[in-house]
């Protein structure tokens, strides 16, 4: 099985940086995604880390350290349009081909003026 | 190009009641997905299809069906609706495996 666990609620004042962590227990690991949703909406994809290391895109960045079944998502020059849900999802292979992902329950993030 | 649509958008159905939601999409991706989405579990895939006429289960398939026979289309079906099955519905796809899934937007289902 697999259990990814990341913080249920965080907040952040507009135009500061915000760290969301993620932490995942998995085999066959082949990959972990970032995705944000807004209230109502569905989920955008943000981010994929397959390798070790950081990934920027724009204000966004994603790490990921294998070996120690970690990742975070970091938000530059937050903007009030930055809160919303940010979901960890992982992919393993089960041998068995294309998989889904397996989502984390996602950490809501709200920033303050 | 609407990419991927899902009909309906809210469906209020009785238990016991067979319901389909349909999933249509646009690109031709050969990886399409069903996922459920609930309050204090997050999104839990249902089933998903590596290409037409290929299905296999996710974490959460009991109650639920699905076909593929077509490429662009990719039905779900409560054969026999429980208020358990009340949720959130989304459908997404993708070119292929480790590729990012584009999800539809989504079909609130009610169980009474």
């Amino acid at each position: 099985g697999q259990n990814i666990d990341q913080p249920t609620e965080m907040t952040a004042t507009e135009g500061a940086i915000v760290q969301i962590n993620c932490t995942y227990q998995t085999s066959g690991f082949n990959g972990l995604f970032w995705y944000q949703q807004h209230a109502g909406e569905a989920p955008t994809f943000l981010s994929y880390n397959v390798l070790d290391g950081l990934e920027e895109k724009g204000r966004f960045s994603s790490f990921l350290s294998r070996s120690k079944g970690y990742s975070y998502l970091l938000l530059k020059e937050l903007q009030m349009k930055d809160s919303a849900s940010y979901l960890c999802a992982v992919r393993a292979y089960s041998g068995g081909g294309a998989d889904g992902l397996t989502f984390g329950k996602g950490t809501h993030l709200i920033i303050q003026p | 190009d609407a990419g991927i649509t899902q009909s309906p958008r809210y469906k209020i159905t009785e238990t016991g009641r067979q319901v389909t939601l349909m999933c249509h999409q646009t690109w031709s991706h050969s990886y399409m997905f069903w996922y459920r989405q609930d309050l204090g579990h997050g999104l839990r895939l249902i089933y998903y299809s590596a290409a037409a006429d290929i299905t296999d289960k996710g974490e959460v398939p009991d109650g639920y069906v699905v076909s593929r026979s077509k490429t662009e289309n990719f039905p779900l079906t409560l054969e026999s609706a429980t208020r358990s099955q009340t949720s959130v519905y989304f459908c997404a796809s993708s070119e292929g495996p480790g590729r990012e899934q584009y999800f539809g937007p989504g079909t609130r289902l009610t169980v009474t």
